[in-house]
């Protein structure tokens, strides 16, 4: 079955790069995203990249992807205090973008 | 645009009890979905719909029904809470054609106790 890991926690000082990691099953993702969730809220997406793109920039923001070993990650640059939250990467099920798989997610706590 | 929006935020219901949590967008999105939260689990899709009439089951649809007779409205209902659904519910929307959707959209949520 699909299945997508993370870590669960991540802690960073202020102004220092984050990279949170996640690894994924599906070889038949399309696409792969991050998506934010701050303390009570719903997620927000923060950004996506096609699963034929090895790299993929976004101002503050660079997502990696190696398919062949189904490894992403989302590196975030000067890292911010209102960066605090949780983190999850998400694939998409048997290729159809409307079904996505989620990982666990990581907290990411940045301290001033 | 309001979004997606849902109602209500916080319920305790007692094991046996039977509520509808409910979800509506204004954006005239095809696609709407319920996720539920759990620690340490992510989100994982109960239901989702590709348009008003048709609905179909995720990844954990036991326990819940949904229906879609309207394209803004997609309620979720519970027809005899167990403590295992004591969650926190997302409802969510996007753009869709066929399998292919775009961004999804993500409302505040509800959480649910059920004791």
């Amino acid at each position: 079955g699909e299945d997508v890991e993370q870590s669960l926690f991540l802690s960073v000082r202020e102004g220092d790069s984050s990279v949170i990691n996640c690894t994924y099953t599906d070889s038949s993702s399309t696409y792969l995203y991050w998506y934010k969730q701050e303390p009570g809220a719903g997620l927000q997406l923060l950004t996506y990249i096609f699963s034929n793109m090895d790299m993929k920039q976004d101002q503050r923001l660079t997502v990696l992807l190696n398919k062949k070993d189904k490894h992403l990650s989302l590196r975030i640059a000067d890292t911010q205090t209102g960066d605090s939250a949780i983190y999850f990467c998400a694939e998409t099920h048997g290729g159809a973008t409307n079904k996505l798989i989620f990982g666990t997610g990581t907290l990411l706590a940045v301290q001033p | 645009n309001a979004g997606v929006t849902q109602t209500p935020k916080f319920q305790v219901l007692k094991t046996g009890q039977s509520m509808t949590l409910q979800c509506a967008q204004d954006m005239n999105h095809e696609y709407m979905s319920w996720y539920r939260q759990d620690p340490g689990m992510g989100l994982r899709l109960i239901h989702y719909s590709v348009g008003a009439g048709i609905t179909d089951q995720g990844e954990v649809p036991n326990g819940y029904n949904v229906s879609r007779s309207t394209t803004e409205d997609f309620p979720l209902r519970l027809l005899s809470a167990a403590p295992s659904q004591t969650s926190v519910y997302f409802c969510a929307s996007s753009y869709s054609v066929g399998r292919w959707s775009y961004e999804q959209y993500f409302g505040p949520g509800t959480r649910l106790t059920v004791t």
